[in-house]
């Protein structure tokens, strides 16, 4: 079974860009979460998505987007890119949202806002 | 909301015995769980507890004290692979995973 995918793994952009990420999740999976990771900070919930619907969403401005589609898929989007947008962006899937799942990660989109 | 620490970085020789601690606050708690990460690595889960006391799972211990809000990931027999940063989570109600800062831990010989 394919593990998390998600492309791509290295952009560079531009402050005032936007940029479109994308996430496929293991097949089957219908719960998906997007963390930002930065040196030292550890992984900083953005959002959750389960079945097309955002569950939670974590503390970060409105340029910080998201969505899920009905094959699971998910998409973040992150509007006029800042200089401290330049992180990990890590996208996690699992089957449900039970107490014990345990999240299955992606290996990441590298941003770089220049 | 919630909150977690864990130590930033720790040192230890191959062979050794290492503990990661991690304390959390949290309003409502279903558990604790742990994830490991190599550099450039994606996050792996390690362990979950929900109930108090041990977990083992080969080499890798992790344990939960629910009264005091604490729970601590435990490896024995290092090795030099071990060298990773290793995160506690909490999972609680209509909440998502949240994750503490990591500790990075670094295996000597």
């Amino acid at each position: 079974k394919a593990g998390v995918t998600q492309t791509p793994r290295y952009l560079i952009k531009t402050r005032g860009q936007q940029v479109t990420l994308s996430c496929s999740p293991i097949s089957g999976h219908r719960s998906v979460s997007w963390y930002q990771q930065t040196p030292g900070q550890g992984l900083q919930f953005l959002f959750e998505y389960f079945s097309e619907t955002q569950r939670n969403k974590g503390n970060f401005p409105g340029r910080f987007s998201g969505r899920q589609f009905s094959n699971s898929r998910s998409e973040m989007n992150v509007s006029t890119l800042e200089l401290g947008d330049s992180a990990l962006y890590l996208c996690a899937s699992s089957l449900e949202r039970a107490r014990d799942e345990k999240l299955f990660f992606g290996s990441g989109t590298q941003l770089s806002v220049l | 909301g919630q909150s977690l620490e864990q130590p930033s970085e720790v040192t230890a020789v191959e062979g050794a015995i290492v503990q990661i601690n991690c304390t959390y606050q949290t309003s409502g708690f279903y558990g604790l769980s742990w994830y490991q990460q190599h550099d450039g690595g994606a996050p792996t889960f390690l362990s979950y507890n929900a109930l108090d006391g041990l977990e083992e799972t080969g080499r890798f211990s992790s344990f939960l004290s629910r009264s005091d809000s604490y729970g601590y990931l435990l490896l024995q027999e290092l090795q030099m692979k071990d060298s990773a940063s290793y995160f506690c989570a909490v999972r609680s109600p209509f909440s998502p995973l949240v994750f503490g800062k990591g500790t990075r831990l670094s295996v000597i010989a």
